[in-house]
């Protein structure tokens, strides 16, 4: 079974700031996918970012961007120039590539609460 | 297009009572997953359906269910409703057959009093 930790439960950053949020999970399998999730307070659950395991390459959206290191099973988020609507939590996933069991389902970290400043 | 549609958004009921969530799924969207949201579990996978099937099942008792149509709409089912089924409940659809890239609709919460 596949399990995703995030050990930093709070975190905070002030306006135009940078932050990195950690993730670690564990696996057996070589091809999967991980992801950021975004949970503001109106509890709408929005991506925000994606990469597969086989792609060297960090994944990049606009302000958002990833550490990616697989042997290490690393997948951290970092988000450059904090802006006040960044404030939510935020979940790291993950998502087995083969079939069968794998169909569907995202596990789930436990999250990070990050509140930007104004 | 429109996004994930879900119903009702806020469910009251009584322990041992059933209760059935909708889930519309954005236009073209062919898979329906459902998970469920708690403080103390956090997200847990419930189910998957894809073109009226069932193919993936999480860990959760048979008092849970689901279907999915022939339009992708899906509902899920609870049966003798416990307090510790209060919870939010996320159904989320996706494009592909891989169901990799979901959309997460805004929720059911449900209250178990």
């Amino acid at each position: 079974a596949q399990t995703v930790t995030q050990s930093q439960p709070e975190m905070s950053v002030q306006e135009a700031e940078t932050v990195t949020l950690s993730c670690t999970y564990d696996t057996s399998e070589n091809n999967y996918y991980l992801f950021w999730y975004k949970q503001p307070p109106s509890r709408q659950m929005i991506l925000v970012i994606r990469q597969e395991a086989y792609k060297q390459q960090n994944a990049t959206e606009n302000r958002f961007s990833v550490n990616f290191q697989k042997a290490a099973k690393s997948f951290s988020l970092k988000i450059s120039d904090s802006q006040l609507g960044d404030t939510a939590m935020y979940f790291c996933a993950f998502m087995k590539q083969s079939g069968g069991t794998s169909y569907g389902k995202l596990t789930f970290g436990q999250g990070t609460i990050l509140t930007v400043h104004p | 297009k429109a996004g994930v549609t879900q119903t009702p958004r806020y469910l009251i009921k009584t322990r041992g009572q059933q209760v059935t969530l909708s889930c519309s799924p954005i236009s073209g969207h062919r898979s329906v997953s459902w998970y469920q949201q708690t403080p103390g579990q956090g997200l847990q996978f419930l189910f998957e359906y894809f073109s009226e099937t069932q193919r993936n099942k999480g860990n959760f008792p048979g008092r849970f269910s689901g279907r999915q149509f022939s339009n992708s709409r899906s509902e899920m089912n609870v049966s003798t409703l416990e307090l510790g089924d209060s919870a939010l409940y996320l159904c989320a659809t996706s494009p592909g057959g891989r169901a990799v890239e979901q959309y997460f609709g805004p929720g059911t919460r449900l209250t178990v009093t």
